[in-house]
């Protein structure tokens, strides 16, 4: 069975770009869930999403968004990007929405400059 | 607010020097909690998932345990292949949208 899938798993970018990311999760799992992860803040929750709905949201700027299509694929985007959004971002899918186990990707690691 | 602290931050240990990592948690209704291995360059990998206080589960060289109020992960007789970061994350029950919340993690070196 296939685990996560993240693409790419390396972009660099400019300040004020917009970047998209893509999460493909393990055959079956409905759930998926995005995660910024830094050296200084560790793994922050973005968002979570469920049947192509939003079902959970973290605390991060608007910039910041995603959507789930019918065959429970992900994409994430962030806009206006700055240096700060430098990290590792991460996709996670499960089952279900709660109580369940999640299965992370290797990650994209993004580089504003 | 919801809070999850692991301690130490870093652990260097000898091979086969048996340890402890903790995880405490503060969280208006646990839903969860669920344990990590992370490798450099790597997402996170499921180790545990423990639902209820006095739970325990094991695997390996390693086992989980919880109470109320914290985890932990003992890791018995370790190899150097048991480096790695681990975290701890857990999941709110306090409402239907509960969200997981992952602690800094432990960075364990175990040297041979």
């Amino acid at each position: 069975k296939a685990g996560v899938t993240q693409t790419p798993r390396y972009l660099i970018k400019t300040r004020g770009q917009q970047v998209t990311l893509s999460c493909s999760p393990i055959s079956g799992h409905r759930s998926v869930s995005w995660y910024q992860q830094t050296p200084g803040q560790g793994l922050q929750f973005l968002f979570e999403y469920f049947s192509e709905t939003q079902r959970n949201k973290g605390n991060f700027p608007g910039r910041f968004s995603g959507r789930q299509f019918s065959n429970s694929r992900s994409e994430m985007n962030v806009s206006t990007l700055e240096l700060g959004d430098s990290a590792l971002y991460l996709c996670a899918s499960s089952l279900d929405l709660v109580g369940n186990i999640q299965y992370f990707g290797a990650g994209t690691r993004l580089s504003v400059l | 607010e919801d809070q999850v602290t692991q301690s130490p931050e870093a652990l260097r240990l000898q091979e086969g020097e048996s340890s402890s990592l903790n995880c405490s948690y503060t969280v208006s209704g646990l839903r969860g909690l669920f344990w990590y291995r992370q490798d450099p360059g790597k997402g996170p990998e499921f180790l545990f998932t423990l639902y209820s206080a006095g739970e325990e589960k094991e695997k390996e060289r390693l086992k989980a345990t919880l109470t109320k109020k914290e985890s932990f992960l003992h890791i018995t007789a370790p190899k150097p292949e048991d480096s790695a970061t681990y975290l701890c994350a857990v999941q709110d029950g306090g409402s239907s949208a509960s969200k997981i919340i992952f602690g800094s993690g432990t960075r364990l070196s175990i040297r041979p």
